[in-house]
């Protein structure tokens, strides 16, 4: 079993639909990281987060500790959001980031 | 602020010869990483650098990997002797805190070991 797993593996949305991407974890953490990566390679660090809720724009992460789960929301979702997400676990044990294996969305107009 | 820059963008190489991958972070950020991806491992941290200082090199696959941050705005991976399992893209990423704020990536170097 993976530290860190993602769900769904991936997800195809029509523009304008809600998006949840869903990470579990396994071990404790100091703080959990979303990415966004473009089809062309690049990287966007989304959000960091060791608590609550965090909103930018139309993206939405939330963390519960407790349950060991992390969502990113995109509503409103536009063909731009596609991208793979990938969440990241910054491990309580030391400064070891385990990252998971992603989420290819695939929005459609 | 021109962001996080790497350089080579595209580098290939025989098997055996060194590779130096080169990096300068955002201006006022203290903290500098090094990650790795390939299709087999999906994205790695390799090593950070807190204040030029290398913190946490956990990450480095072997002895043939190392990494210096010589001053603030510069830092450099380096692969000797390369073996074609090197083949990556490696980025660069840099940030003014360590968990509260999100990283800057660069553009990332595509490494090719033939």
């Amino acid at each position: 079993k993976n530290e860190v797993e993602q769900s769904p593996q991936n997800l195809t949305a029509q523009e304008g639909e809600f998006i949840t991407i869903n990470c579990s974890y396994s071990v404790g953490i100091s703080a959990l990281h979303w990415l966004q990566q473009h089809p062309g390679g690049g990287i966007v660090s989304l959000f960091m987060l060791s608590s609550g809720k965090k909103k930018h724009g139309r993206l939405i992460a939330t963390i519960n500790i407790q349950e060991k789960h992390s969502s990113l929301h995109i509503t409103a979702s536009h063909p731009r959001d596609s991208a793979v997400y990938i969440c990241a676990v910054l491990e309580t044990s030391g400064s070891r980031l385990t990252f998971g294996e992603g989420t290819q969305l695939t929005v459609n107009p | 602020d021109a962001g996080v820059i790497q350089s080579p963008r595209h580098e290939v190489t025989e098997m055996g010869q060194e590779v130096t991958l080169r990096c300068k972070p955002i201006s006022g950020h203290d903290y500098l990483f090094w990650y790795r991806q390939t299709m087999m491992r999906g994205l790695e941290l390799l090593i950070y650098f807190n204040n030029n200082v290398p913190i946490d090199d956990s990450g480095m696959p072997e002895d043939r990997f190392s990494a210096k941050m010589p001053n603030a705005s510069f830092s450099t991976l380096k692969i000797q002797p390369s073996e074609p399992r090197d083949s990556a893209v490696y980025f660069c990423a840099s940030s003014p805190t360590f968990l509260g704020n999100e990283q800057y990536f660069g553009p990332g170097t595509r490494l090719t070991v033939t």
